[in-house]
């Protein structure tokens, strides 16, 4: 079975600071990878994912990720992060056979401060 | 633009109460979850459906069942409530076509039971 850890799960930052959110990953047989972000008091929303291809990916609001094979770590970067960036961070895999089933870690609460 | 909507956003009920919770998506979706979610522990998996009628469990089904009567529609039910069932509830939906969509979610449930 595969399973996802984020070891942070809580990280300050100043504004206009870069910040990386770790995410490693476990699984027997390949994945792909997806980080999802949750807004105060709203539902999850996907930042990027990782299918195939190029290791470097970019997503909505300036975050990219990068994949790491040697490492399974699907780490997520932000040059310089913004108030409205507070946020919980979900990493999350599922299974390149099918299926469609997310294991997600446990998050990473992401707090901007000024 | 993918929209799944929950029947609340907020609900109290007492202990020994039958609870359900209504999830509806309206992109024609094969596939839908329910999550909890609880701090710390991030988002696992309570039931999923692949089609109209039918279910299987998720991680943490016990206390829980769940029914699908439309594709549209996927009811999470609380047979009786217990206090330890109190958390945010999560749907979310996905199309089967392949494995790498992204899942929609709705704006979730917060259940207090008492």
């Amino acid at each position: 079975a595969q399973s996802v850890t984020q070891l942070d799960s809580q990280v300050p930052v100043f504004e206009e600071a870069p910040v990386e959110l770790r995410c490693n990953y476990s699984s027997s047989v390949s994945v792909y990878l997806f980080w999802y972000v949750q807004y105060p008091n709203q539902g999850l929303q996907l930042l990027l994912k990782y299918l195939s291809g190029s290791t470097l990916v970019k997503g909505i609001n300036g975050f990219e990720a990068e994949f790491n094979k040697s490492q399974t770590s699907f780490h997520l970067r932000k040059p310089s992060v913004h108030i409205s960036d507070t946020a919980e961070y979900f990493c999350a895999v599922s299974l390149t056979g099918g299926g469609n089933k997310l294991t997600f870690g446990t998050g990473t609460q992401l707090k901007v401060e000024l | 633009d993918v929209k799944v909507t929950q029947s609340s956003r907020y609900l109290v009920k007492r202990t020994g109460e039958k609870v359900f919770l209504e999830c509806v998506q309206d992109m024609d979706h094969e596939n839908m979850f329910w999550y909890r979610q609880d701090p710390g522990l991030g988002l696992r998996l309570i039931y999923f459906s692949y089609d109209v009628k039918m279910k299987e469990k998720g991680d943490i089904p016990e206390g829980y069942s769940v029914s699908r009567e439309k594709k549209e529609r996927f009811s999470l039910i609380l047979e009786s409530a217990s206090t330890n069932q109190t958390s945010m509830y999560l749907c979310a939906s996905i199309s089967s076509k392949w494995a790498g969509y992204e899942q929609y979610f709705g704006p979730g449930t917060r259940l207090t039971v008492t």
